[in-house]
C-alpha cells in the first residue's frame, strides 16, 4: 500500500524553464511534507518542506505547493539549471510517536541545455 | 567530515553468507534509521532506533537484525543472505523532536548477492 505516489517517473525540462514535480498522498494523518534530491551514488539530501497548515513554502528557486483537499503537492523549480538534474523524492510524515518518513518512488528530472 | 557515514559502500557476497553494514553519525541526533531502496527505486523504512531503543520495526525478515550500541551508531546484520536482499541500503539520522527538519542520509551501501 503506497501512501505517497509520484506518478511521473521522469521529466525533461529545458534550462531556464520551470520544472514541476508532482506528488499525491493517501494518508490524511500526514502533517508534514518534504522533498529530497538524490544524485547517483549519493544519499538523498533534504531540499524543502511544508507543514500541512500552509499551502506554500518558498526557498530561493524552489517552491512547494500543498493542496490538502486534493492530497496533492508539487515542487516548482524556477529557473531550472543543469545542476538540478537528479531524482526527486517526495516524502511525508505524521509527526506523532515513532513517526517515520514515507517516500514516493521518485521522479528523475533531466534539465537540458 | 561526513555527517552520516556507512561502510562498506559496496558489498558483493554469495547467497547464504552473513554480512554487516555499519553506520555512524556525528550530528548529535538521537534517532537513526535503515532504509532499503529496491530495484524499483522505492525507499522503504526497515528499522528506527531512538536513544538505542527500537521504535520502528517494519515487516522485515528476521534474518535482518539491527544493533545500536549507542546513539551515534546503528549497524545492520543480515543472516543467510538471499538474492532478493540485493539492494541499496541507506542509513539516516534525525532529531526525534525535530523530524520536520528531515533526515540526514548516508551515501548508501550497494549490496549484491550472487
Amino acid at each position: 500500500d503506497q501512501q505517497v505516489k509520484q506518478n511521473s517517473p521522469s521529466l525533461s525540462v529545458q534550462e531556464g524553464r520551470i520544472s514541476i514535480l508532482n506528488c499525491d498522498y493517501t494518508n490524511s494523518m500526514f502533517d508534514y511534507f518534504l522533498w529530497y534530491k538524490k544524485y547517483p551514488a549519493e544519499g538523498p539530501t533534504f531540499l524543502i518542506s511544508i507543514s500541512s497548515i500552509k499551502d506554500k513554502n518558498e526557498d530561493g528557486r524552489f517552491t512547494v505547493f500543498l493542496n490538502k483537499s486534493a492530497k496533492h503537492l508539487s515542487l516548482h523549480i524556477v529557473p531550472s539549471q543543469p545542476g538540478d538534474s537528479a531524482v526527486y523524492f517526495c516524502a511525508a510524515i505524521h509527526t506523532g510517536t515513532a513517526s517515520k518518513l514515507t517516500f514516493g518512488t521518485g521522479t528523475r528530472l533531466q534539465v537540458t541545455l | 567530515d561526513t555527517a552520516v557515514s556507512q561502510t562498506p559502500k559496496y558489498l558483493v557476497t554469495q547467497m547464504g553468507n552473513d554480512k554487516s553494514i555499519k553506520c555512524e553519525q556525528n550530528l548529535g541526533h538521537d534517532t537513526m534509521y535503515w532504509y532499503k531502496q529496491d530495484s524499483k527505486k522505492f525507499l522503504k523504512i526497515m528499522f528506527s532506533y531512538n536513544n538505542k531503543e527500537l521504535i520502528i520495526n517494519e515487516t522485515v525478515p528476521n534474518r535482518f537484525s539491527p544493533k545500536s550500541p549507542d546513539k551515534a551508531h546503528l549497524n545492520l546484520h543480515i543472516n543467510s543472505l538471499e538474492l532478493g536482499d540485493s539492494a541499496v541500503y541507506f542509513c539516516a539520522s534525525s532529531q526525534f523532536d525535530r523530524m520536520v527538519l528531515g533526515y540526514t542520509f548516508g551515501s548508501g551501501t550497494r549490496l549484491t548477492v550472487v
